[in-house]
């Protein structure tokens, strides 16, 4: 059974426009989500991260948002550009991560010139 | 900054045969895990460390051997090689927080076995 679930395989963006993925999760216990960004041949890159304390969390072009009662959390990317053009994964932990984390399926995202 | 070193980078196996994964990180991170990425599929958990001397098992611990004699290496054993473990691996290392600390990984390895 999937804990953490990205329904969007893949996901294309005009280039200035804002890109949105989006996450859903069912354990309860997660307290810490992840993105993390994906390139070809490379490992993950951490990009952002929420607490489940908190309800957004900024970091210059990229905004996370939690939704504890609908147990979903949002990515957005504005403006996105050129070199958003990646995989994203959704990421979750319980407890700080020591136990590792748990990995949604990833959303490809294309951004077009 | 080297931060995670995987090797090799690439590596094709036979059926049966065993090999070693080499994982080191130089961030003095206490938590080490090995992931593996098959396509169409998210990073699947296989073993966790918490700190030198202690591992524990993931949700695909199946056909895998780990061991943390040091804080800076994280070994992954094949011990017989089949086709179902050809995969992408992946290292990844953090350390302790309150609020959790985001795991930084490696460039995986890229394994097949014939």
């Amino acid at each position: 059974d999937q804990q953490v679930k990205q329904n969007s395989p893949s996901l294309s963006v005009q280039e200035g426009r804002i890109s949105i993925l989006n996450c859903d999760y069912t354990n309860s216990m997660f307290d810490y989500f992840l993105w993390y960004k994906k390139y070809p041949a490379e490992g993950p890159t951490f990009l952002i991260s929420i607490s489940s304390i908190k309800d957004k969390n900024e970091d210059g072009r990229f905004t996370v948002f939690l939704n504890k009662s609908a147990k979903h959390l949002s990515l957005h990317i504005v403006p996105s550009q050129p070199g958003d053009s990646a995989v994203y994964f959704c990421a979750a932990s319980v407890g700080g991560g020591a136990d590792g984390l748990t990995f949604g399926k990833g959303t490809h995202l294309i951004i077009q010139p | 900054n080297a931060g995670v070193t995987q090797t090799p980078k690439f590596q094709v196996l036979k059926t049966g045969q065993s090999m070693t994964l080499q994982c080191a990180q130089d961030m003095n991170h206490e938590y080490m895990s090995w992931y593996r990425q098959d396509p169409g599929m998210g990073l699947r958990l296989i073993h966790y460390s918490v700190g030198a001397g202690i591992t524990d098992q993931g949700e695909v611990p199946n056909g895998y051997n780990v061991s943390r004699s040091t804080t800076e290496d994280f070994p992954l054993r094949l011990l017989s090689a089949a086709p179902s473990q050809t995969s992408v691996y992946f290292c990844a290392s953090s350390s302790p927080g309150q609020g959790g600390q985001p795991q930084h990984f490696g460039d995986g390895t890229r394994l097949s076995i014939l």
